[in-house]
C-alpha cells in the first residue's frame, strides 16, 4: 500500500497568514496527487487535482506544487472559512489518503 | 448541478449484511467513475470500491470478497452490497463521483454504518 504522510498534523495560524501543508508519498505517484478540504460534519470537497489544478470555484489563494513523492498545498492568505482539515490523496495506485492536516485558528 | 444522496446506513450486527444506495442527479452513473469512500471513527479516509464507466469494478483489500459495487442505469443509482460485516467496517460511507479514475470530484453527504452487537 502506498502511504501518504502529511505534516504537520496541526497548523495553528491567524487569518491573513500563509499556510504551507506537506504531503510525502512512499512511492512516486508522478503528478497524480489530489487535495481535499473537509469541514466538521461535511463531506470532503475537492480542492486541487493532479498537483496544481484548482477545482471549479476554488479561490486562487489555494495552490499546489510538487512531483513524485513530495507535494505542498499553500494557502497564501488564510480566510476564516479556510480553517478545516486538509487531506492529500494519490490516484496513481489504488487510491490512498494521508492522515490529514488540521488548520486551526491561533 | 451534481447531487449524490446516500441511504441505507444504520446499526448492523457483526456478520450481517446491508446495502447502501446512492441516488445521483445532474450526472449519469454509467459515465465517469463512481466510488464508495469511507471515513473511520478516527477520521481516516479509505477508498472502498470504484466502478468504471465500462463496468469494471475494483475493491480495497480490506473489503474484497465481502463487498460488491453495482449500478442501475434506469434508476441512475449506485449500490454497495456489504456482507459479513465486521466491527471495523463501522464508518461514514460516502458516494463519490470522479471525472477521472480514482478521484472524488463530487461527494454525497454520507451514510453512517455502525457494526455492533
Amino acid at each position: 500500500e502506498v502511504v501518504l504522510t502529511q505534516s504537520p498534523a496541526t497548523l495553528s495560524l491567524s487569518p491573513g497568514e500563509r499556510a504551507t501543508l506537506s504531503c510525502r508519498v512512499s512511492q512516486s505517484v508522478t503528478t497524480y496527487l489530489t487535495w481535499y478540504q473537509q469541514k466538521p460534519g461535511q463531506a470532503p470537497r475537492l480542492l486541487i487535482s493532479d498537483v496544481s489544478n484548482r477545482a471549479p470555484g476554488v479561490p486562487g489563494r489555494f495552490s499546489g506544487s510538487g512531483y513524485g513523492t513530495d507535494f505542498t498545498l499553500t494557502i497564501s492568505s488564510l480566510e476564516p472559512e479556510d480553517f478545516a482539515v486538509y487531506f492529500c490523496q494519490q490516484r496513481y495506485f489504488w487510491p490512498t489518503f494521508g492522515g490529514g492536516t488540521r488548520v486551526e485558528i491561533k | 448541478e451534481v447531487q449524490l444522496v446516500e441511504s441505507g446506513g444504520g446499526l448492523i450486527q457483526p456478520g450481517g449484511s446491508r446495502t447502501l444506495s446512492c441516488a445521483a442527479s445532474g450526472c449519469i452513473v454509467t459515465s465517469g467513475y463512481m466510488s464508495w469512500v469511507r471515513q473511520l471513527p478516527g477520521k481516516a479516509l479509505e477508498w472502498v470500491s470504484i466502478i468504471y464507466d465500462d463496468g469494471r469494478a475494483w475493491y480495497s483489500e480490506s473489503v474484497k470478497g465481502r463487498f460488491t459495487i453495482s449500478r442501475d442505469a434506469s434508476q441512475n443509482m449506485v449500490f454497495l452490497q456489504m456482507n459479513t460485516l465486521r466491527v471495523d467496517d463501522s464508518a461514514i460511507y460516502y458516494c463519490a463521483r470522479g471525472l477521472v479514475p480514482n478521484q472524488g470530484d463530487y461527494w454525497g453527504q454520507g451514510a453512517l454504518v455502525t457494526v455492533s452487537s
